[in-house]
């Protein structure tokens, strides 16, 4: 089993519309849950951190956590084509001690104008 | 905004080479890292560094890997004896505290012929 799962897409969605990218993971030890967006060559950039279970929203983006399913989600409304991008979910153990992030493949969003 | 600076953002060696990567983090950020992107993959951990000794590595970071920070600013990452397979993005990525956000470089853009 995958530590970090994404569906790899593309999801295409038109502009203004809602686009939910999801994502799970299978350490039960997981605290710090994050979300990247990565243009093609370029750098993952952060976007959204959640720690707990609920829903945290950041202007157009929001993060939704579910520890007892061991699922996060990020909702982008009004979606713009500079959203197309990849859609990295990150997620960091540190109870013994682990400092690393471990990412999921990513899933690909197209918006289309 | 502070952000995290790499160099060089690409680099081409010859097989057997040593090259050192070089990055200078967010000034008052504590914890370093490196990971690296294989073209079309995910993105994956390589170490952590923190007090000026590592903190974890992952199973790639071998004996031919090796970080320091040579003069308290920079973070450099060497690789003694560079294979093929290393070929891949290096990011470097500095966090305040290991319960924060981590904040990615640009990237070194590493190619082994």
């Amino acid at each position: 089993q995958k530590e970090v799962e994404q569906n790899s897409g593309p999801l295409s969605v038109p502009e203004g519309a809602i686009a939910s990218l999801n994502c799970t993971y299978s350490d039960r030890g997981s605290q710090s849950f994050f979300w990247y967006r990565q243009y093609s060559g370029k750098s993952p950039e952060l976007i959204m951190s959640i720690y707990s279970n609920g829903d945290k929203e950041d202007g157009r983006f929001t993060a939704q956590l579910n520890k007892a399913s061991q699922y996060v989600s990020l909702l982008i409304r009004d979606s713009q084509p500079s959203d197309s991008a990849t859609y990295l979910c990150a997620v960091n153990r540190l109870n013994t001690g682990f400092q690393k992030l471990v990412f999921g493949t990513g899933t690909r969003l197209l918006v289309s104008p | 905004e502070p952000e995290v600076t790499q160099t060089p953002s690409h680099q081409v060696t010859q097989m057997g080479q040593e090259v050192i990567l070089r990055c200078v983090p967010i000034s008052n950020h504590l914890y370093f890292y490196w990971y690296r992107q294989i073209l079309g993959q995910k993105v994956e951990f390589l170490v952590s560094f923190y007090n000026n000794e590592i903190s974890e590595k992952s199973e790639i970071f071998d004996d031919q890997f090796s970080v320091e920070r040579p003069d308290g600013s920079n973070f450099t990452l060497k690789i003694r004896s560079t294979k093929l397979e290393d070929s891949a993005m290096y990011f470097c990525a500095t966090t305040q505290g290991i319960h924060n956000e981590q904040y990615f470089g640009p990237g070194t853009r590493l190619t082994v012929t």
